[in-house]
């Protein structure tokens, strides 16, 4: 079966930095996404890691530990609109782009 | 604008009724992704199309159906509809089976 953990809720100030984290336990490894989704729009696509180490796509990164379970997403110079939740996702097998996805991380920026 | 297209956007029904929501994938993508968000499951995967063809399965009831046609579009079909199904219902494409998936703007589904 598959498992994804993440924080509810997280807040900060803007112009801050967060990392918002997540683990999982999945039969099977192929991948790891984040998205974005302000509340009752599309999720968006932020980042992907297969293999270890970290990701940068300018404000975001995006780090990956298999042999741990885990990763984390680091917002850097917060923004109001970064406002939003945060899905973590897995995708358990290669061939298959099926994904798990946590519950999602609710982040408030606060001025 | 993510490319993904879904009509209606709002859908209200009653108790029992069928409906069908359909979805365009981005051009050229071959493979179309249903999911469910309700605020206390989060999003789930229902079902997966690769160009025609059914590939995976995910937490899909059995009143629930989907298709993918020729053209690629993909409807979902919700029948004997209960108070439980009100959700958010996306869908989604990605070029192959191993790219990421891009979410079409949604259906918001109430069920009366």
């Amino acid at each position: 079966g598959q498992n994804i953990d993440q924080p509810t809720e997280m807040t900060a100030t803007e112009g801050a930095i967060v990392q918002i984290n997540c683990t999982y336990q999945t039969s099977g490894f192929n991948g790891l996404f984040w998205y974005q989704q302000h509340a009752g729009e599309a999720p968006t696509f932020l980042s992907y890691n297969v293999l270890d180490g970290l990701e940068e796509k300018g404000r975001f990164s995006s780090f990956l530990s298999r042999s741990k379970g885990y990763s984390y997403l680091l917002l850097k110079e917060l923004q109001m609109k970064d406002s939003a939740s945060y899905l973590c996702a897995v995708r358990a097998r290669s061939g298959y782009s099926t994904l798990t996805f946590g519950k999602g991380t609710m982040l408030l920026v606060s001025p | 604008d993510s490319g993904v297209t879904q009509t209606p956007k709002h859908l209200i029904t009653a108790t029992g009724q069928r409906v069908t929501l359909r979805c365009s994938p981005r051009s050229g993508d071959l493979s179309v992704y249903w999911y469910q968000q309700s605020l206390d499951q989060g999003l789930q995967f229902l079902i997966q199309y690769y160009n025609g063809e059914e590939r995976a399965k995910g937490n899909i009831l059995e009143r629930f159906s989907a298709q993918q046609f020729p053209d690629l579009h993909s409807e979902l079909n919700l029948s004997s509809l209960e108070l439980g199904d009100s959700a958010l219902y996306f869908c989604a494409s990605s070029g192959g089976t191993g790219d990421e998936q891009y979410f079409g703007p949604g259906t918001r589904l109430t069920v009366t």
